[in-house]
């Protein structure tokens, strides 16, 4: 089945750098990489998701890029901010079409 | 997305009795998904329903667990003789179809066992 890496597991960045958390995904038919943020006992919350077919994608401060080939996507936050601070987590669904592998998660601490 | 309803929110349960999560999707959503969190961790899939089906259940304990979606009422994750392993917080999402499309998680149980 579909396993996900994410890297790194902690993530600590000053207010208004950029900050960039990886991920790779093992099942070459997988086509769809959505990327949640989860605040302390909260729901996840899908903040971008990106298809196979497109190789980036980009909502004001926040872009996922997607490597076919190599098995990778990545999420990029610009001008970070501490209201970004969560736990991320990146998924991918696989061929099967139907539910979500999840990465190990990021946790993000952006510093004022 | 709000839309997507779960109870109770928190749930604590003595070790060895049952417990039951409710989760209702998003209006017009025939697809339920369940996953769980243990404390410090991320989310593992459990099991894949639509109206009246079990579609994937791969994640799911063999033993002790059970889910439904029955034609009509929310989704149902049975969890009977908890044990303090199974403390974790239970998320349901829903999506309107099956491949690719986006999941709504609900705002999760905490199930807490003593």
């Amino acid at each position: 089945g579909e396993n996900v890496e994410q890297h790194p597991s902690t993530l600590s960045v000053q207010e208004g750098d950029s900050a960039v958390i990886k991920c790779t995904y093992s099942d070459s038919a997988s086509n769809y990489f959505p990327w949640y943020k989860q605040e302390l006992g909260k729901r996840p919350q899908l903040i971008i998701d990106i298809r196979s077919n497109v190789g980036e994608k980009k909502d004001q401060r926040i872009a996922v890029t997607l490597n076919k080939t190599a098995k990778h996507f990545s999420l990029h936050i610009t001008e970070t901010q501490p209201e970004d601070s969560a736990v991320y987590f990146c998924a991918a669904i696989g061929a099967a079409g139907n539910k979500l592998t999840f990465g190990g998660g990021t946790r993000v601490l952006v510093k004022p | 997305n709000a839309g997507v309803m779960q109870n109770p929110r928190h749930l604590v349960r003595r070790r060895g009795q049952e417990a039951r999560l409710r989760c209702s999707p998003v209006k017009g959503h025939s697809h339920v998904y369940w996953y769980r969190q243990l404390p410090e961790e991320g989310l593992k899939f459990m099991v894949y329903l639509q109206k009246e089906n079990i579609i994937d259940e791969s994640g799911m304990p063999k033993e002790r667990f059970s889910a439904e979606f029955p034609k009509e009422g929310p989704s149902i994750l049975r969890i009977q003789q908890v044990v303090r392993g199974d403390s974790a917080a239970y998320f349901c999402a829903s999506s309107p179809r099956q491949t690719t499309d986006t999941q709504y998680f609900g705002p999760g149980t905490r199930l807490t066992v003593l």
